[in-house]
């Protein structure tokens, strides 16, 4: 079964408002990373967040995470038509020596202008 | 200057056949992978290399394999395709458990 699921599965604003995604994970994890993927194009990383770290920013980026609830969220502020996009979270479990990414299913962001 | 390259970008073959995806990168990472995203956007890991030594093989069909000449390039070899092997393969290369940089993704279509 999957790691991450994310909520909302899609989730359409106006440019100038904030967007909110929310992630769940199921084990323990070393960290918490967010990425963003646009259409038709490969991933990319936007921030990550450590177990013993509870919140994180870059730029107009917040990133929460609850290690007692098992879940984070990503705060967009001031958004743009830029920012319309698929964003996942991915977990890094504690366990593995090996390193590993388990994605969520992703949130649709669309910004109308 | 790009960090992790895969080629090619789009490939259209007939079941049957059998066809290759090149990745390459110039970060100095340690660790690649290769990733399947179907058409519902889910990612799951395929395989992952550390230093050209294969340390993570999901439950992947073996006409699926994997070759690391060396800690810059892993490859993804498929053996006769079928049209289930339809998605989007994406390449990326981490240091250890930090973030992921992907390629840009090789769109299979298989007919």
């Amino acid at each position: 079964s999957q790691q991450g699921e994310e909520d909302p599965q899609a989730l359409s604003i106006q440019e100038g408002e904030n967007a909110t995604m929310n992630c769940s994970y199921k084990t323990s994890i070393n960290n918490l990373q967010w990425y963003r993927q646009n259409s038709g194009r490969g991933l990319v990383h936007l921030i990550l967040i450590r177990s013993n770290e509870r919140e994180k920013h870059s730029g107009r980026l917040r990133v929460t995470l609850d290690t007692s609830k098992k879940s984070s969220s990503l705060l967009i502020t001031a958004s743009r038509a830029a920012d319309t996009a698929s964003y996942f979270c991915a977990t890094a479990p504690l366990w593995t020596s090996g390193s590993r990414l388990t994605f969520g299913e992703g949130t649709q962001l669309t910004v109308n202008p | 200057d790009t960090a992790v390259s895969q080629t090619p970008k789009y490939l259209v073959t007939q079941m049957g056949n059998d066809k290759s995806i090149k990745c390459e990168q110039n970060l100095g990472h340690d660790t690649m992978y290769w990733y399947k995203q179907d058409s519902k956007k889910f990612l799951k890991i395929m395989f992952s290399y550390n230093n050209k030594e294969l340390i993570i093989n999901e439950t992947v069909p073996n006409r699926f394999s994997p070759k690391s000449p060396d800690k810059a390039h892993l490859n993804l070899h498929i053996n006769s395709l079928e049209l289930g092997d339809s998605a989007v393969y994406f390449c990326a290369s981490s240091q250890r458990l930090e973030g992921y940089t992907f390629g840009s993704g090789t769109r299979l279509t298989v007919v």
